[in-house]
């Protein structure tokens, strides 16, 4: 079955600290997402990554920064944390091609203290 | 740009319809369908691709009007398990899936 793992379910931090949050997939995808989630607001793209070492820009980057080192790993850095980072970040990864079903991580709800 | 989503929230009881709508001011190339149940990761539903198909999984059907750049998703004879938020999410020229704020769906028994 299909699994997208995140490292951390609640995650706690300071202002200004450097956070990593990192996803995994089993699934051999070529595709992975970086999206939060806020109440109102839906789904939106920070980054994605649609091979090792390749990255492209989502809606809402600034203040983010994202690594692929290898095809089953998506690592989302937050280089200084600030409070309105506070969000649920999800994480997702899918096939190769446009119209493939993404595959979601439960989340990890980051509080920016 | 995000899709619009109405409405924002429906309250049926079990066995009822509804219908979610999801809009867009670009051209789409196609509409995504997910349903995210309270604390849970968002589940894929189906994808409509060009040329106004109608797809459907279990109960829930959907259509997607691409002159209109709209897509509609209906839930027949509603039960309890389809309560839960749905989003759609659009892929235009940019190639990039944006989800809408979504719609909170609750059934009651």
């Amino acid at each position: 079955d299909v699994k997208v793992t995140q490292s951390s379910r609640y995650l706690v931090k300071r202002t200004g600290e450097k956070v990593f949050l990192e996803c995994v997939q089993d699934m051999d995808h070529e595709n992975m997402f970086w999206y939060r989630q806020d109440p109102g607001l839906g789904l939106r793209l920070i980054y994605f990554s649609y091979d090792v070492k390749m990255k492209e820009k989502g809606d809402i980057p600034e203040g983010y920064s994202v690594s692929r080192e290898k095809k089953e790993r998506f690592s989302l850095i937050l280089e200084s944390a600030s409070t309105n980072q506070t969000s649920m970040y999800l994480c997702a990864s899918s096939l190769t091609g446009l119209n493939q079903p993404q595959h979601f991580g439960d989340g990890t709800r980051l509080s920016i203290l | 740009q995000q899709p619009v989503q109405s409405p924002q929230a429906v309250i049926l009881r079990e066995g009822e319809d509804a219908v979610i709508n999801c809009s867009s001011s670009k051209a789409l190339y196609s509409v995504h369908w997910y349903r995210q149940k309270h604390g849970e990761a968002p589940v894929f539903l189906m994808i409509l691709l060009k040329g106004g198909e109608q797809k459907g999984h279990e109960k829930i059907s959907a259509s997607f009007n691409e002159k209109k750049q709209q897509s509609s998703l209906y839930l027949t004879a509603s039960q309890l398990s389809y309560s839960g938020t749905y989003f759609c999410g659009t892929m235009d020229s940019s190639y990039k899936l944006i989800f809408g704020s979504g719609t909170r769906l609750l059934v009651r028994p």
